[in-house]
């Protein structure tokens, strides 16, 4: 079993839709989740950053973490097709978030239909 | 613009050939990393540093090396490129070792 588990996609859904962008992950230990944005051909950027359970919201994003199900999730509101990327999720035992420990999902392709 | 520099943004590279990959951020940031990103694999990790003069290895250092001489410079060099290691190359870098990641836009790079 893969440490972070994230279906690639492509996710397809029309504008104004809600997204729910999901990774499973097997490490109990994961205590830092966070999530990346990656446009195409451009380098991944923070987008979401939350330790431990819980959810956090930030504009239209709202970040999930329910570690008793190992389960994280990504919920986009009002989507746009400016939201059309891949987003990787990225958790980590320690380290607040730095490499040390990180462990990639390997993405999901979001495409926002106009 | 704050941010990461690399350079170049693409390359292509007879097998066998030597190849430095620039990297350069002007945020001071103490922690720099270089990922690779292959389809199917996702980001890996190859070497990194933690404080200007300290190197260390990721998940997968074999046939990369690397130097850290000053806070904002952290080149990755290919000695004798193979094509295996045809990727989208990522410097990364944080505050502090344990801060999330800032990456730069990548150097596509073709081993033929």
């Amino acid at each position: 079993q893969k440490e972070v588990e994230q279906d690639p996609g492509p996710l397809s859904v029309p504008e104004g839709a809600i997204v729910s962008l999901n990774c499973t992950y097997s490490n109990s230990a994961f205590q830092y989740f966070m999530w990346y944005r990656q446009y195409s051909r451009k380098g991944p950027e923070l987008l979401m950053y939350t330790y431990s359970s819980g959810n956090k919201e930030d504009g239209r994003f709202t970040a999930q973490v329910d570690k008793s199900s190992k389960y994280i999730s990504l919920f986009i509101r009002d989507s746009q097709p400016s939201d059309s990327a891949t987003y990787l999720c990225a958790m980590s035992a320690g380290s607040g978030g730095g490499a040390d420990g990180l462990t990639f999902g390997k993405g999901t392709h979001l495409i926002i239909q106009p | 613009i704050a941010g990461i520099t690399q350079a170049p943004t693409s390359q292509i590279l007879a097998a066998g050939r030597r190849m430095t990959l620039r990297c350069t951020q002007d945020m001071r940031h103490n922690a720099m990393y270089w990922y690779r990103q292959d389809l199917g694999l996702g980001l890996r990790l190859i070497h990194y540093s933690n404080t200007a003069g300290t190197t260390g290895k990721g998940e997968v250092p074999d046939g990369y090396s690397v130097s850290r001489a000053n806070t904002d410079d952290f080149p990755l060099t290919l000695a004798s490129a193979v094509p295996s290691q045809t990727s989208v190359y990522f410097c990364a870098s944080s505050l502090e070792y344990n801060s999330p990641l800032h990456f730069g836009n990548g150097t596509r790079l073709t081993v033929t």
